[in-house]
C-alpha cells in the first residue's frame, strides 16, 4: 500500500531534550515536506527537500533540522524542544517539487512540550 | 510570496444542499491550487488542483471547484452536500516548491 508513515504518532517530551519525529515514504518521491497545523492558523511549511542532500527552508523553520540522506526518509529533529513548538505534525510527499503534484500526507505526530 | 485566505471559518449546511467553501489567492506567476480535506484524526487527503486549462475542475467525492482569474478565487462546491462531507477543508497555493496553505474552514452537515 502506498503511504507516507511517520512515528511515533504522539509524543510528550520535556524543554530542551532532543528528539527525532520519523518519515518514510514508500512511493520513491523525489519531494518531502514538514509541515505544523496549529488552530488558526492552517498547515505552514517547516522544511522541504527536492531530492537526496537538497533541502530548504520553509515558512517556519526555527528550531528545527532535517536531513534527507535517503529519498525514503525524511526526519524532523528538534534539537532543544520549546512549549512553542507544542503542535500537530505532517510529513508529505509528492513526484516532484514544482507545480502540477499533489501530496500526500502522512497520519501526523502529536507533540507536547512541557 | 504566495497566500491563501479562506474567510470563513465554518460553514454550516443542511445534507442535500449546495455546498460551498471560499478561496481566494495571490501568487506572483501562474498559480498552482489545491484542495485537501482532513477528517477526525487523520492526515490530509487531496481532493482537487487547478493547474491550467477548464476554469471547472472536478475532483474526488463529488466535490469540484472554480478558478476565477480576475477575482482571484478557488471556490470549492458541491451540488448535494452529505453528512460525510463534514470535516476539515483547507485550500493550497503552490510557488515554486513552496506550498501554502489557508487556515481552514470547518464544514458540518446537518441531517
Amino acid at each position: 500500500e502506498a503511504q507516507v508513515t511517520q512515528n511515533p504518532r504522539y509524543l510528550i517530551t520535556v524543554t530542551g531534550k532532543k528528539l527525532t519525529v520519523t518519515c518514510s515514504q514508500n512511493m520513491n518521491h523525489e519531494y518531502m515536506s514538514w509541515y505544523r497545523q496549529d488552530p488558526g492558523l492552517g498547515l505552514r511549511q517547516i522544511y522541504y527537500s527536492m531530492n537526496v542532500e537538497v533541502t530548504d527552508k520553509g515558512d517556519v523553520p526555527e528550531g528545527y533540522k532535517v536531513s534527507r540522506k535517503e529519498k525514503r526518509n525524511f526526519p524532523l529533529i528538534l534539537e532543544s524542544p520549546s512549549p512553542n513548538q507544542t503542535s500537530l505534525y505532517f510529513c508529505a510527499s509528492s513526484f516532484g517539487g514544482g507545480g502540477s503534484y499533489e501530496q500526500y500526507f502522512g497520519p501526523g505526530t502529536r507533540l507536547t512540550v512541557t | 510570496a504566495q497566500s491563501v485566505a479562506q474567510p470563513e471559518d465554518q460553514v454550516n449546511v443542511a445534507e442535500g444542499n449546495p455546498l460551498t467553501v471560499k478561496c481566494t489567492y495571490s501568487v506572483s506567476g501562474n498559480p498552482y491550487l489545491f484542495w485537501y480535506v482532513q477528517y477526525p484524526n487523520r492526515g490530509l487527503q487531496f481532493l482537487l488542483k487547478y493547474i491550467t486549462g477548464d476554469n471547472l475542475v472536478k475532483g474526488s467525492y463529488g466535490f469540484e471547484a472554480e478558478f476565477n482569474k480576475s477575482q482571484t478565487s478557488f471556490h470549492l462546491k458541491k451540488p448535494s452536500a452529505l453528512v460525510s462531507d463534514s470535516a476539515l477543508y483547507f485550500c493550497a497555493v503552490r510557488d515554486g516548491y513552496k506550498l501554502s496553505f489557508g487556515a481552514g474552514t470547518t464544514v458540518t452537515v446537518r441531517a
